[in-house]
């Protein structure tokens, strides 16, 4: 059972407007959140977080939204730009075993001119 | 050099044959995972040691043998591997300290391809 879920595998987005990644999750225990961001031959690497007692957390262009009581989250990039072409996984973990992310299987931004 | 650097970029392997992967990290972290990353699949966390002891083991067949001789080394020991062990193998580091934010911090990746 896919504890977090990333139900777009692809967008494409021109550049200048906003790119929103979606995540679900089912676990009520989750309350920390993770984007991570993934070029070709990379590790992927962290981007934004936020915890469970937030509804939003900003850093730049990017902005994680937390919905608890539809167990969803969201990435909002704006502007996007061509450099933000990557894949983007989001992940979670329950705050007494900090050691483990749960991570989704991605979502493929495209960022066009 | 800094980060997290993992060798070999790329292997090829038999089904008989034995190989590591190797992972460092020059952060002074004081846990390492491995992960496995399969087309279309979400990334797996295979095992994570905190301060060179495991703490996890996630199901992972006895074909994969881990090790961690010191907090900068982790290597993933690899024997009688199938062909569905092909995959995208990363580590990754992280501070684990409750002092610092909990983002794990990852290589490049080996890819691997059982034959």
């Amino acid at each position: 059972d896919q504890q977090v879920k990333q139900n777009s595998p692809s967008l494409s987005v021109q550049e200048g407007r906003i790119s929103i990644l979606n995540c679900d999750y089912t676990n009520s225990m989750f309350d920390y959140f993770l984007w991570y961001k993934k070029y070709p031959a990379e590790g992927p690497t962290f981007l934004i977080s936020i915890s469970s007692i937030k509804d939003k957390n900003e850093d730049g262009r990017f902005t994680v939204f937390l919905n608890k009581s539809a167990k969803h989250l969201s990435l909002h990039i704006v502007p996007s730009q061509p450099g933000d072409s990557a894949v983007y996984f989001c992940a979670a973990r329950v705050s007494y075993n900090t050691d483990k992310l749960i991570f989704g299987t991605g979502t493929r931004l495209q960022v066009f001119p | 050099e800094t980060g997290v650097t993992q060798t070999p970029r790329h292997l090829v392997m038999g089904m008989t044959n034995k190989k590591s992967l190797k992972c460092e990290q020059h952060l002074g972290h004081n846990a390492m995972y491995w992960y496995k990353q399969s087309a279309k699949k979400p990334l797996e966390l295979m095992f994570v040691y905190s301060l060179e002891e495991r703490v996890e083991n996630n199901s992972v067949p006895s074909r994969f043998s881990p090790e961690c001789p010191n907090s900068s080394h982790l290597f993933l020991h690899l024997h009688t591997l199938q062909p569905e062990d092909s995959a995208l193998y990363l580590c990754a580091s992280s501070p684990a300290s409750p002092l610092e934010p909990d983002t794990q911090y990852f290589g490049p990746g080996t890819r691997l391809t059982v034959l």
